[in-house]
């Protein structure tokens, strides 16, 4: 289970949409429509904003989409805010076992 | 509303244990997966395992294998994650969450584990 990678940063100025991927292999993000994203603030716990791939809770903007394809998820948010200066992270289930790998995170600063 | 309170802060030596617990409140407590993931001071989020707390049933990361017990009491609708042979690498908050681990929507305040001679 190796970490799915991300880039480390990403940035937009508000209103402007920013897009982040995440790769991985076919034995997890290409393999499964299991992909979520999450959410984390400095000092706070995580924040489900996306599950199984494109699906958002309720509560979590319709600013916040995702897609799939291949082995590579993208989380997009749109009309970028000052609260989403956050750091996210993907996730995807990895198979044998019911087992689950995170990204390598993405620090998105709002310019 | 749902809600998971972990135990406080602990400190331990190298070579111990430590053994977080994660009340859980506000919902059926064996009808969801916990789950727990790890984050190191400044570093990402690390998915260290499952529990079915119905059956009992668990799936831990290989890296941990050996190493992490997860487990439960159902009469008081808590789980708990043991991790032992602990190293300074071991130091970082200890988040539990609500499964399954592919929408973790309900998350623990965490736990913060200093391993220090």
């Amino acid at each position: 289970q190796s970490a799915l990678t991300q880039p480390p940063s990403a940035s937009g100025s508000p209103g402007q949409s920013v897009t982040i991927s995440c790769t991985g292999t076919s034995s997890d993000v290409g393999g499964y429509n299991y992909v979520s994203w999450y959410q984390q603030h400095p000092g706070k716990a995580p924040k489900l904003m996306i599950y199984e791939v494109s699906k958002r809770p309720s509560g979590v903007p319709d600013r916040f989409s995702g897609s799939k394809s291949g082995n590579t998820a993208s989380l997009t948010v749109s009309g970028l805010q000052a609260e989403d200066e956050a750091d996210y992270y993907c996730s995807s289930y990895a198979g044998s076992n019911n087992l689950g790998v995170f990204g390598t995170g993405t620090k998105v600063t709002v310019l | 509303q749902v809600q998971l309170v972990q135990s406080g802060a602990e400190v331990k030596k190298p070579g111990a244990s430590v053994k977080v617990s994660c009340k859980a409140s506000g919902y059926t407590f064996t009808s969801y997966d916990i789950n727990w993931v790890r984050q190191a001071t400044g570093q990402g989020l690390e998915w260290m395992g499952w529990m079915n707390p119905n059956s009992g049933n668990t799936g831990y990361a290989q890296k941990f294998q050996g190493r992490v017990t997860m487990t439960r009491n159902t009469s008081i609708s808590t789980a708990y994650m043991e991790l032992s042979s602990l190293r300074s690498e071991d130091t970082a908050v200890y988040y539990c969450a609500r499964g399954p681990h592919t929408a973790m929507r309900y998350w623990g305040q965490g736990t913060l584990v200093t391993v220090s001679s």
